[in-house]
């Protein structure tokens, strides 16, 4: 898993709480990833982060926060949660290439967050 | 907007047999096209990655094919085993900006004994 670990590895939670699902990585990567997955999508983007304090924007991050204040550690909040939240959620990073891929890199995922919020 | 569509939705085999997984894409300009192996309850794990100037690339019982002009790949599974029961995932990577990847749905493989 390239040295990602995510917690929790299994949430249930009920609509209106918040949770936090954490990512931590133990080799520098700058960027980092938050996907969800759900049956008949593939991985969708929520937001992703290219350095401390940096992050942004992907296809469905309506109801999603993050933050990474250090490098290890990227962090996903949903600040209240809804049953439309529940899903799989993976952490992904992505680790420099040489030659033609130097740009593009190459992501490895962690093992996964499942989430129910009933 | 950038898609992967792949086919088909799901396969299944008998173990021993050869299968191939189809992968049709819009991204463009095109950097790179990975087939991730994703098992039940894991996270995706690459497979190949390839340029779009390269038309084949192996690993092991794998063997994946590009078509940069027709924006079409196919993942070529030899000899499959029952190991090989997952999801393949056909991921392309756009050329520049922030290089963010647009992943297919995926198809799900079942083998049999």
């Amino acid at each position: 898993d390239a040295g990602i670990t995510q917690s929790p590895r299994h949430k249930v939670t009920e609509t209106g709480t918040p949770v936090t699902l954490r990512c931590h990585q133990t080799e520098n990567h700058r960027y980092m990833y938050w996907y969800r997955q759900d049956p008949g999508h593939g991985l969708r983007l929520i937001h992703y982060s290219y350095g401390v304090k940096d992050t942004d924007k992907g296809e469905v991050s309506d109801g999603y926060s993050v933050s990474r204040s250090k490098t290890e550690d990227f962090l996903l909040t949903l600040e209240s949660a809804t049953s439309s939240q529940t899903s799989v959620y993976f952490c992904a990073i992505k680790a420099r290439l040489a030659g033609e891929f130097a740009q593009s890199g190459e992501q490895f995922f962690g093992p996964g967050t499942r989430l129910t919020v009933l | 907007k950038n898609q992967v569509e792949q086919s088909p939705q799901s396969l299944i085999i008998l173990e021993g047999k050869n299968c191939t997984l189809q992968c049709n894409y819009t991204v463009s300009p095109f950097s790179n096209l990975r087939w991730y192996k994703q098992d039940t309850g894991r996270g995706p794990v690459s497979l190949t990655i390839m340029t779009f100037s390269e038309n084949t690339k192996s690993n092991g019982r794998y063997t994946a094919t590009l078509d940069a002009d027709t924006k079409q790949s196919s993942l070529h599974i030899t000899a499959s085993q029952l190991s090989d029961s997952a999801s393949y995932i056909c991921v392309v990577t756009p050329s520049g900006g922030s290089y963010i990847p647009t992943f297919g749905r995926g198809t799900s493989l079942i083998v049999h004994p």
